[in-house]
């Protein structure tokens, strides 16, 4: 079965700080990654997504991750925080080759940035 | 609509009582998905909903959960017999080939 861990629950940064929030997924086969962001009593939102190619992918806001599948990792990073990227992230894996597309989401890190 | 709509966006129910839980999909999206995201524990997959396909129950907590999805669409989860430990946020999601796209969820609380 796929798992996803976030290893950091609660993040606080100042602003201007550079981010990097760590997932890391157990999974044995070929995966499609995400990164969702919820901000504060809005939806959840797609940041980024990986599917294959090139594993730096780049996303809107600034956000980036990197795919290592060494690793089994696709960290979330961003140079520099803004206030308004206080928000709940997630990071989530599919199957690429089953499963049915249903994501398997990580715990969630919550990002304060503080001015 | 050009989202997924869900319904009611808050409710409150009493230890006991059954809860129905609305999804309208966006047109022409083959899935449709249901989590329950509860503080501390991320988000929880709980069914999955393929075209004609029989749906993937395999998330669903207890007996007490169930959901169907009518002509394709709307979808509804049902709870039966509430517990304070079903009090959560639930979402429902449906994708195209282009991704997913989430509703803005249900909070159900049990009293």
């Amino acid at each position: 079965a796929q798992s996803v861990s976030q290893h950091n629950h609660h993040v606080i940064l100042s602003e201007a700080a550079s981010l990097e929030l760590g997932c890391n997924y157990s999974y044995g086969g070929t995966v499609n990654l995400f990164w969702y962001v919820q901000y504060p009593g809005q939806h959840l939102q797609l940041l980024l997504k990986y599917f294959s190619g090139d594993p730096l992918v780049k996303g809107i806001k600034g956000f980036e991750a990197e795919f290592i599948k060494s690793k089994f990792s696709f960290n979330l990073r961003k140079p520099s925080v803004q206030w308004s990227d206080t928000a709940e992230y997630f990071c989530a894996v599919t199957s690429a080759t089953g499963g049915g597309n249903k994501l398997t989401f990580g715990t969630g890190t919550q990002l304060k940035v503080e001015l | 609509g050009a989202g997924v709509s869900q319904s009611p966006s808050n409710k409150v129910t009493e230890k006991g009582k059954d809860v129905e839980l609305r999804c309208d999909p966006i047109s022409g999206h083959t899935a449709l998905y249901w989590y329950r995201q509860s503080l501390g524990q991320g988000l929880e997959f709980l069914i999955y909903f393929q075209g004609n396909s029989a749906p993937d129950k395999s998330g669903l907590p207890s007996d007490r959960f169930s959901a169907e999805r009518t002509g394709g669409s709307v979808s509804t989860l049902t709870i039966q017999r509430t517990q304070q430990e079903d009090s959560a946020v639930y979402l429902c999601a449906s994708s195209s080939i282009y991704g997913y796209t989430f509703g803005s969820g249900t909070r159900l609380t049990v009293v």
